[in-house]
């Protein structure tokens, strides 16, 4: 069955510095998402993506995240000048249309020291 | 904005007994989907429910969506040791985005 997949799984980084997670979303579908989850919290939306643009963002999603579709297979996430209370961990999604299901990929924790 | 709660937030049960979980929405849904989340994993997504009062099944689990679009219920008949983690429900309201619930987590004991 098609997967999203991510990378790193696990990135250690220093506060201040600036980390791009990486994904490549299930082949066929056109919406993409990140979403976030703090330890023992639930999953929080980030952002959504389609036609190459923003849809949708959260207030969480401000001007230290950004997105990119670099080329047609990956999706990225930015962040930048990152703070101690970005550690989460960060999934990707993708879905085939909008209101169809979500699948999620395995996530990177993302440790910011 | 719309918020999602789930009620219990923690269950503990022997193996054999039934669970049950709550998800209340504090605005209507277009659909509402439910995931699995093991320890250290990822959602896994179960089903989608679209339709007022819908009902679906999937073996020992059954999925209800309200009359009015704004609650949902997962009911596991007889719990196995392999349904141990934690459920969400995540409803879709006008976008495209999933508004996760908080989740029920799930132990079970043999």
């Amino acid at each position: 069955e098609p997967e999203v997949t991510q990378t790193p799984s696990h990135q250690v980084t220093q506060m201040g510095q600036e980390v791009i997670l990486r994904c490549v979303p299930i082949s066929n579908h056109l919406y993409f998402y990140w979403y976030r989850q703090i330890l023992g919290q639930k999953v929080e939306f980030l952002v959504s993506f389609y036609n190459n643009e923003i849809s949708e963002k959260s207030e969480i999603f401000d001007d230290q995240f950004s997105v990119e579709r670099p080329d047609g297979s990956n999706f990225t996430l930015k962040i930048r000048s990152t703070k101690l209370e970005d550690s989460a961990m960060y999934f990707c999604a993708s879905s085939a249309g909008i209101n169809q299901p979500q699948h999620f990929g395995d996530g990177t924790r993302l440790s910011i020291l | 904005g719309q918020q999602v709660m789930q009620i219990p937030q923690y269950q503990h049960v022997q193996e054999g007994e039934d669970f049950t979980t709550y998800c209340n929405s504090s605005t209507t849904l277009s659909n509402i989907q439910w995931y699995k989340q093991r320890p250290g994993g990822h959602p896994v997504f179960l089903i989608q429910l679209v339709k007022s009062g819908e009902v679906k099944k999937q073996k020992r689990l059954t999925f209800q969506f309200g009359e009015a679009k704004k609650n949902s219920s997962l009911h596991i008949t007889a719990t196995q040791t392999t349904d141990v983690g934690t459920y969400f429900c995540a409803g879709q309201g006008g976008g495209n985005k999933l508004t996760f619930g908080t989740g029920t987590q799930l132990k079970v004991e043999l």
